[in-house]
């Protein structure tokens, strides 16, 4: 079956202007997560969604960002004025818990690399 | 919180040789721990999981990793290298959070070892 995609794979923005970044997860998956992979921090958790509502939105690093989901499917995170320190790649994972068990494995999708000059 | 320590930002070893990648971490309960690879412009892959069912854990491409308690480590091996295995390898620990009245998994990752093999 197909796995988590991600659009666009790359974008390029100037600096202020807002982004809108899109994630497909695996049909069926009802917990949803973000990521951010930057070079000076590493992978960071962004926001986790279950169903459409974001139970903990605590990576998100400021009120520029936000995200959503709909349907209990696809997800948008949007990045509002953005800053050159926006730029890194942004992953989304997903899974199926269908027991809550901490070791159920998250697929990520590709990612999409933003870069703001 | 949990917090994973992976030693060594780049490895190299030959083709053919042990691929022998470090992870250490933290944790006031029982982990889960996991292994993931990152190829060059793709998403993390699922190399292993470690859920307390067998301290010694297989994975794919031949890699596996050994949970240590005592030593807190669970460090991720390869007896062979092949060149198909230069990759970003990353571990993770599971961390449980509880909100909106729903409990969850949320990933702890290290900050990454890129393996380098050379002919």
């Amino acid at each position: 079956g197909a796995g988590v995609s991600q659009s666009p794979s790359n974008k390029v923005t100037e600096k202020g202007k807002d982004v809108e970044l899109r994630c497909d997860p695996i049909s069926g998956h009802t917990a949803l997560y973000w990521y951010r992979q930057s070079l000076g921090q590493g992978l960071e958790f962004l926001i986790y969604f279950q169903g459409n509502s974001a139970p903990d939105k605590s990576g998100l690093p400021s009120d520029r960002f936000s995200a959503e989901r709909t349907g209990g499917s696809v997800s948008t995170l949007t990045i509002q004025r953005t800053q050159q320190e926006d730029s890194a790649v942004y992953l989304c994972a997903s899974s199926s818990p269908l027991l809550v068990r901490l070791q159920e494995t998250q697929y990520f999708g590709p990612g999409t690399r933003l870069l703001v000059l | 919180a949990q917090s994973v320590t992976q030693l060594g930002s780049h490895v190299s070893v030959s083709e053919g040789a042990l691929v022998l990648l470090r992870c250490n971490y933290s944790s006031s309960v029982p982990p889960y721990l996991f292994w993931y690879v990152q190829y060059p412009n793709q998403g993390l892959q699922l190399l292993l999981k470690y859920t307390s069912a067998a301290t010694l854990v297989k994975g794919i491409n031949g890699f596996e990793a050994e949970f240590k308690k005592s030593e807190t480590s669970f460090h991720l091996t390869k007896p062979s290298a092949h060149m198909s295995d230069a990759a970003e390898y990353f571990c993770a620990v599971s961390e449980k959070w509880n909100a909106g009245g729903t409990s969850y998994g949320k990933l702890t990752f290290g900050q990454g070892t890129i393996l380098t093999v050379h002919p």
